[in-house]
C-alpha cells in the first residue's frame, strides 16, 4: 500500500528555520517524483515544485523559487522542504504527494501545519 | 503559464440530484487534466486523471469528460459523503509542472 507520512504540526517564530518530513512506503521511491503543495488558510491548492528522489534533481515554481528547498534521503525514503528563515505568511498546510505512471498527482500525504507567528 | 478557471465557485444541490463542476483552462492540456477532491479538514484525494479515467476506487457516479480547454466533472446521484471542494489540475509532461484551478465548493442545500 502506498502511504505517504507526513512530520507533525510546527509552531515557529518569523526567522526561525523549519524542515519538514514526507516519509515515503510502498513503492519504489526513487522512481517517482514527490511534489509539495501549499494551501494557505481557507485558500485552494498552489503547487511549490517537485523533487526527483533517485538523482535529487528538483524544480521550483516561480512562486517558491528561492523560499524553500527540497531534498531527500533516499536511505530512509524520505522527501524534505525546508525554510532558512520562516515569515509569517508561510503560515500554511503543507502536502506532498506522489507523482505516479504519467505524472499524475495519485497519493497525498496527510499535510503539516506550519503556524508562524510572533 | 497555463491558468484554470473553474465554475461555479459554489455548488448547493441536495443529495439525489446531480452536481456538474466545469473547468476551463486558458490554452489546450489536451487530456493531461486531473480532479481532486478534498473534505473538510482532510488532505485531497486523485478522483480522476488523463481528463475521464477514474482513480482506484473512485465509485462509478463520477465519470468526467473533456478534451483541450473545456473540461467537466459530474457526479450523478450525490451521497452526503460527495460535499467537498474538488479542484482541476493540470500537468506538463516535461518538465513535470502542475496548475490547480481555485476550486468549486459542492454544498448541501
Amino acid at each position: 500500500e502506498v502511504q505517504l507520512v507526513q512530520s507533525g504540526a510546527e509552531v515557529k517564530t518569523p526567522g526561525e528555520s523549519l524542515k519538514i518530513s514526507c516519509k515515503a512506503s510502498g513503492y519504489g521511491f526513487i522512481g517517482y517524483w514527490i511534489a509539495w503543495v501549499r494551501q494557505l488558510p481557507g485558500k485552494g491548492l498552489e503547487w511549490m515544485g517537485i523533487i526527483y528522489p533517485n538523482d535529487s534533481d528538483a524544480r521550483y515554481s516561480p512562486s517558491f523559487q528561492g523560499q524553500v528547498t527540497f531534498s531527500v534521503d533516499k536511505s530512509i525514503t524520505t522527501a524534505y522542504m525546508q525554510w532558512s528563515r520562516l515569515r509569517a505568511s508561510d503560515t500554511a498546510m503543507y502536502y506532498c504527494a506522489r507523482t505516479g505512471s504519467g505524472n499524475i498527482l495519485d497519493y497525498w500525504g496527510q499535510g503539516t501545519l506550519v503556524a508562524v507567528s510572533s | 503559464e497555463i491558468v484554470l478557471t473553474q465554475s461555479p465557485a459554489t455548488l448547493s444541490l441536495s443529495p439525489g440530484e446531480s452536481a456538474t463542476l466545469s473547468c476551463r483552462a486558458s490554452q489546450s492540456v489536451s487530456t493531461n487534466l486531473a480532479w481532486h477532491q478534498q473534505k473538510p479538514g482532510q488532505a485531497p484525494r486523485l478522483l480522476i486523471y488523463d481528463a475521464s479515467k477514474r482513480a482506484t476506487g473512485i465509485p462509478a457516479r463520477f465519470s468526467a469528460s473533456g478534451s483541450g480547454t473545456d473540461f467537466t466533472l459530474t457526479i450523478s446521484s450525490l451521497e452526503a459523503e460527495d460535499f467537498a471542494v474538488y479542484y482541476c489540475q493540470q500537468r506538463s509532461n516535461w518538465p513535470p509542472e502542475f496548475t490547480f484551478g481555485q476550486g468549486t465548493k459542492l454544498e448541501i442545500k
